[in-house]
């Protein structure tokens, strides 16, 4: 059974860098994508980014120069950093298993992120 | 705004069929055969019900089919259960910029 379990700060002032983690476990990384989706309060969903078990990114290109996706295969982690914040980056983040021909099969459970002065 | 268009609500009646549309470009949904759709219960995370257009991910019922023609995707919920009340959301791969693009989502209305 694949589970993935996420955490980081749920509350940033503007202009300070996002961080969180996602922990896998019932799987390794070898073979899949890892991504970041995000949902602001009310709305669609947004697709950040995606790591694959070689440390190959992909990059929303409207997010591409603040984000970074990393992958820590001793640990069965990857992380999400994204810089410079704004009230605009208020959401949901959701880690996710998958890609775009798998579709995202296994999410995360999901953290609320709020960027408020 | 959402890349992908989709009607902002549908419903139906328990047991009739709901058609869900997603209407993209050559450059995304009518280019590419990687179009999936998401089911999102309240406070939840989306459950896959549908990738590469019309496959079907184990333990997805049969009532929940995909296709497409030209630029638009479509989701066909047949047999209406009180459970497949959700809003519902397409992607797409946008091969040109490397990109996973979104719907805006329909709520789907059981009545």
């Amino acid at each position: 059974q694949v589970q993935l379990q996420q955490w980081g700060a749920g509350l940033l002032k503007p202009s300070e860098t996002l961080s969180l983690t996602c922990a896998v476990y019932g799987d390794t990384f070898s073979g899949h994508y890892w991504s970041w989706i995000r949902q602001p309060p009310g709305e669609g969903l947004e697709w950040i980014g995606e790591i694959n078990q070689s440390g190959f990114t992909n990059y929303n290109p409207s997010l591409k120069s603040r984000v970074t996706i990393s992958l820590d295969t001793f640990k069965d982690q990857f992380s999400l950093r994204l810089s410079s914040v704004t009230a605009a980056d208020t959401a949901v983040y959701f880690c996710a298993r998958g890609t775009h021909y798998t579709g995202y099969e296994y999410w995360g459970q999901g953290t609320l992120v709020t960027v408020s002065s | 705004q959402s890349v992908l268009t989709q009607p902002p609500s549908a419903s139906g009646s328990p047991g009739q069929s709901v058609t869900i549309s997603c209407t993209g470009t050559s450059s995304d949904v009518g280019g590419y055969n990687y179009v999936s759709w998401y089911q999102q219960h309240p406070g939840k995370a989306p459950k896959l019900v549908i990738y590469e257009v019309s496959k079907r991910p184990s333990g997805v019922p049969d009532r929940f089919s995909g296709s497409k023609s030209g630029n638009t995707a479509s989701l066909t919920v047949s047999g209406l259960q009180a459970e497949d009340e959700a809003d519902y959301y397409c992607s797409s791969y946008a091969g040109s910029i490397n990109f996973v693009a979104f719907g805006g989502g329909t709520k789907l209305t059981v009545l």
